[in-house]
């Protein structure tokens, strides 16, 4: 059973404009979240994280977003540029679990249109 | 640094053949995993090793087995290949607390005939 969710296969949107990616999550276990962002042939690059102790977290052009109580988060990247398309992977791991594993969602892809 | 990185790149196996894929960090990580990823699937964990020593399995690990060399290589063995085997394999590492990122070698595409 799919514990992270990423209900959107694809977004598209304007060079400049935000991007905003959405995750939710079903295990209330997970306390650490990160995104990864993937290109075409390569492996997964880390993005940014967020502690469940925060709401926010800043880097950039991107921050994520947690709600807890929602069991949801969400990446916004601002401004877009097309260097950004790529696949955006949300994940989730618990510190309770032995080696931290990480729970993917299926993906969102990205397109940034100039 | 290298990073991760995997052996090979790419591999055909027709059914019932046998194959090791290679995994090698050199960031004196101690957690070393290996994912399998299908198209609109996103990855999938199929083990895991968090030190040395130590395996676990993971969310599909039936087919495989994996071998922790040493700290710095981690094995993942295909003893009779399937076509349902056929994916992208993702060997990463990480640090030993919870909040370390996980760092991905390029990925190893397997077809399975």
């Amino acid at each position: 059973d799919q514990q992270v969710k990423q209900n959107s296969p694809s977004l598209s949107v304007q060079e400049g404009r935000i991007s905003i990616l959405n995750c939710d999550y079903t295990n209330s276990m997970f306390d650490y979240f990160l995104w990864y962002k993937k290109y075409p042939a390569e492996g997964p690059t880390f993005l940014i994280s967020i502690s469940s102790i925060k709401d926010k977290n800043e880097d950039g052009r991107f921050t994520v977003f947690l709600n807890k109580s929602a069991k949801h988060l969400s990446l916004h990247i601002v401004p877009s540029q097309p260097g950004d398309s790529a696949v955006y992977f949300c994940a989730a791991s618990a510190s309770s679990n032995s080696g931290y594993a990480l729970n993917f969602g299926k993906g969102t892809s990205l397109l940034v249109t100039p | 640094n290298a990073g991760v990185t995997q052996t090979p790149k790419f591999q055909v196996l027709k059914t019932g053949q046998s194959m090791t894929l290679q995994c090698a960090q050199d960031m004196n990580h101690n957690s070393m995993y290996w994912y399998r990823q299908d198209p609109g699937m996103g990855l999938r964990l199929i083990y895991y090793s968090a030190s040395e020593g130590t395996t676990d399995k993971g969310e599909v690990p039936n087919g495989y087995n994996v071998s922790r060399l040493n700290k710095r290589e981690f094995s993942l063995r295909l003893e009779s290949a399937a076509p349902s085997q056929t994916s992208v394999y993702f060997c990463a590492s990480s640090g030993p607390n919870v909040d370390n990122e996980q760092f991905f070698g390029p990925g190893t595409r397997l077809t399975v005939l």
